[in-house]
């Protein structure tokens, strides 16, 4: 399996722009999660989808920001309008066993909103 | 927020020494694990250990968990310029709908 696969793997937009990002899981895995990484944060679980279904989105921080999964094999990460605090690298993993168990990373998309 | 806290921050050494690098974390846990993230890389997944485990190995990488303390270690034996890179301990609670991460410790290995 190729892994989780990501895109773009680099996004420069301006602030006000949509920004959408991919995330295609492994195969088999019903478990999908968005982080966002930034030096002052760390790792931030944003939203996690079980058999596609958003099951906590707790971590989204405001209404700019959304996410959808339309089927198995793919996410999308949407911010509209980008703001330049959103600067951050985006990363999405996958599981099969559930939340608190191994996950399995994507190589991210690092996002700089100018 | 974040919930396991690595220790120390960041660690130097030299190739051959080993290096260890220790969790703590706040409420009951299922597991904890810990990550390796190279630079400009995702996260990978180096071990997983149970709350009725107290140590596991994996190559040269070895865990402890002290459940009573609150704490983990990992430690990497005999270590490499290639094992530079951010180490994540992540703990996955007993309701399984949440896992943390810490912010990491940055482990620099001089070859």
């Amino acid at each position: 399996d190729a892994g989780v696969i990501q895109s773009p793997r680099h996004e420069v937009t301006e602030m006000g722009q949509e920004v959408t990002l991919r995330c295609k899981p492994i195969s088999g895995h019903d478990y999908l999660f968005w982080y966002r990484q930034t030096m002052m944060r760390g790792l931030e679980l944003l939203i996690y989808f079980n058999n596609n279904v958003p099951i906590d989105d707790s971590g989204m921080p405001e209404d700019r920001f959304s996410a959808k999964m339309p089927n198995a094999s793919f996410s999308t990460l949407k911010i509209q309008p980008s703001e330049p605090r959103d600067s951050a690298v985006y990363f999405c993993a996958s599981s099969s066993s559930g939340v608190g168990e191994t996950q399995y990373f994507g190589p991210g998309t690092r996002l700089l909103v100018l | 927020s974040q919930q396991g806290e690595e220790d120390p921050q960041a660690l130097s050494i030299q190739e051959g020494e080993n290096a260890t690098m220790n969790c703590s974390y706040k409420t009951s846990i299922n597991n904890l694990q810990w990550y390796r993230q190279n630079s400009g890389r995702g996260l990978v997944h180096l071990i997983l250990i149970r709350s009725n485990e107290r140590e596991k190995h994996s190559g040269r990488l070895r865990v402890t968990l002290d459940t009573s303390k609150k704490s983990s270690s990992l430690l990497i034996t005999a270590s490499r310029a290639a094992d530079t890179a951010s180490y994540f301990c992540a703990t996955g609670p007993y309701n399984n709908n949440d896992m943390r991460f810490g912010a990491g410790t940055r482990l620099t290995v001089k070859p």
